[in-house]
């Protein structure tokens, strides 16, 4: 799986959209991009994958640049319970590495 | 629908002592795995199975075994616990090997002393 750099640590105001990059120049044409979080002490959640279109949820948009080469999850419009490690991960569903192959991630911290 | 549950949140175990994590999921799904977080660290991958019967290895095995005797059931055993296995542990599971949107469990906080 192509490997991702983010930025080690983020703040954002409450109210304001948070935009969190990541870098996958490496990424093959069949690999997708996932983000998930982990907000302090609990489980890291899923929150939103693409492949080269743009795609949004209930809890965040999901922006991939054209020659795929990074992507930017955006939460439109933060909160203090949005303040977690945010991780960006490439993966092929097939023929990929089995689970999931987490970096350091993100630190968002939403201030009031 | 309870999702991934494990227990205990919490245990202590003195250097040599051996105890299963538990690990269960409600959703029918095919692919389990466990993860170990270290502080600092992403999650590393140290088990994981495709199906009632099929267990792997990840990245770090070493000192845990594995079973799926069931589609619900996917405990992780230590077989002689060290300082070095201290970590929170978390169980995922997804409907398939393919699928990259996993689902997990609130993590069990292991400290070896």
């Amino acid at each position: 799986d192509a490997k991702t750099t983010q930025p080690p640590s983020m703040d954002c105001a409450e109210g304001r959209a948070a935009n969190l990059p990541c870098n996958h120049s490496t990424i093959s044409g069949n690999e997708y991009v996932y983000w998930y979080r982990q907000i302090h002490s609990q489980g890291p959640q899923y929150i939103i994958h693409g492949l080269k279109n743009n795609e949004t949820n209930e809890m965040a948009s999901l922006i991939i640049t054209e020659d795929r080469k990074s992507s930017t999850l955006i939460l439109p419009h933060a909160t203090l319970r949005d303040t977690a490690v945010y991780y960006c991960i490439v993966r092929a569903p097939v023929g990929g590495a089995d689970g999931l192959t987490f970096g350091k991630g993100t630190h968002l911290i939403i201030q009031p | 629908n309870a999702g991934v549950t494990q227990t205990p949140k919490f245990q202590v175990l003195k250097t040599g002592q051996s105890m299963t994590l538990q690990c269960a999921q409600d959703m029918n799904h095919e692919y389990m795995s466990w993860y170990r977080q270290d502080p600092g660290m992403g999650l590393r991958l140290i088990h994981y199975s495709v199906g009632a019967g099929i267990t792997d290895q990840g990245e770090v095995p070493n000192g845990y075994n594995v079973s799926r005797s069931t589609t619900e059931d996917f405990p992780l055993r230590l077989l002689s616990a060290a300082p070095s296995q201290t970590s929170v542990y978390f169980c995922a599971s997804s409907y398939s090997r393919a699928a990259g949107t996993q689902y997990f469990g609130p993590g069990t906080r292991l400290t070896v002393l």
